[in-house]
């Protein structure tokens, strides 16, 4: 099946500094692909919608100042977390819908990105 | 909004026995119902889905069937393995006119098989 990889798998870094987390597509091109955090124990909470060639779409809460996504390529999104702060560590993952036809309701997801903010 | 509810965990099993994780939803439509899997270390899998009311998923051992009358769509399989070892997330998509659907994820329920 397709497959979706994040990188970094984890990083650490002081409050204040930005942070930015690559989600490719290896086999396939997605021109959308979804931003997902989850706390411990607790459910993937969508963020944002990644759009190549246009902006992105935040779901209601999210500071789309603090969390940018860009969307460089048909197999690239990137999120920047900026001035990262301790309530910012979570897990980020993300995800790229099945492009096949007709469209299915099918989410291809990265293993996640574990961000900790010291 | 919709909602998806799903058992607690850890739940922990021995092998060949049977397992059922419990999840009901809240929606104002008609979702898709979707069971999701996540192997230590690997991103989520799609196990199994359901698209419409009485529909029944299945995939490698794994079933659930979309009731609409109970909003439930529980996960069951007849004999674990240890390799089943694994956390499970209920989903349900919310669709979104022209565009892609969002889906709503339960808080996942981690299962433990033990040889």
């Amino acid at each position: 099946g397709a497959v979706v990889s994040q990188h970094p798998s984890w990083v650490i870094c002081k409050s204040g500094t930005s942070v930015k987390i690559e989600c490719r597509s290896l086999d396939f091109q997605a021109t959308t692909m979804f931003w997902y955090r989850q706390f411990p124990k607790q459910s993937l909470m969508l963020m944002a919608t990644s759009n190549e060639g246009s902006k992105a779409t935040y779901e209601q809460g999210v500071e789309k100042d603090k969390f940018l996504i860009n969307h460089a390529s048909l197999t690239l999104s990137t999120l920047t977390v900026t001035s990262a702060h301790p309530e910012d560590s979570s897990f980020y993952i993300c995800s790229a819908p099945d492009l096949g036809i007709p469209r299915t309701d099918t989410q291809y997801f990265g293993p996640g990105t574990r961000l900790t903010v010291l | 909004g919709d909602s998806v509810t799903q058992m607690e965990g850890p739940v922990t099993l021995s092998e060949e026995a049977f397992l059922t994780i419990n999840c009901t939803y809240t929606a104002t439509g008609y979702p898709s119902l979707f069971w999701y899997v996540q192997y230590p270390g690997e991103g989520l899998q799609l196990l199994l889905k359901a698209t419409k009311a009485d529909d029944k998923g299945s995939n490698k051992g794994f079933e659930a069937t979309y009731r609409k009358e109970t909003t439930s769509f529980h996960l069951e399989k007849g004999s674990v393995q240890v390799s089943d070892s694994a956390v499970y997330f209920c989903a349900l998509s919310d669709r979104v006119s022209g565009g892609y659907n969002k889906l709503i994820f339960g808080a996942g329920t981690r299962l433990a098989v033990h040889p």
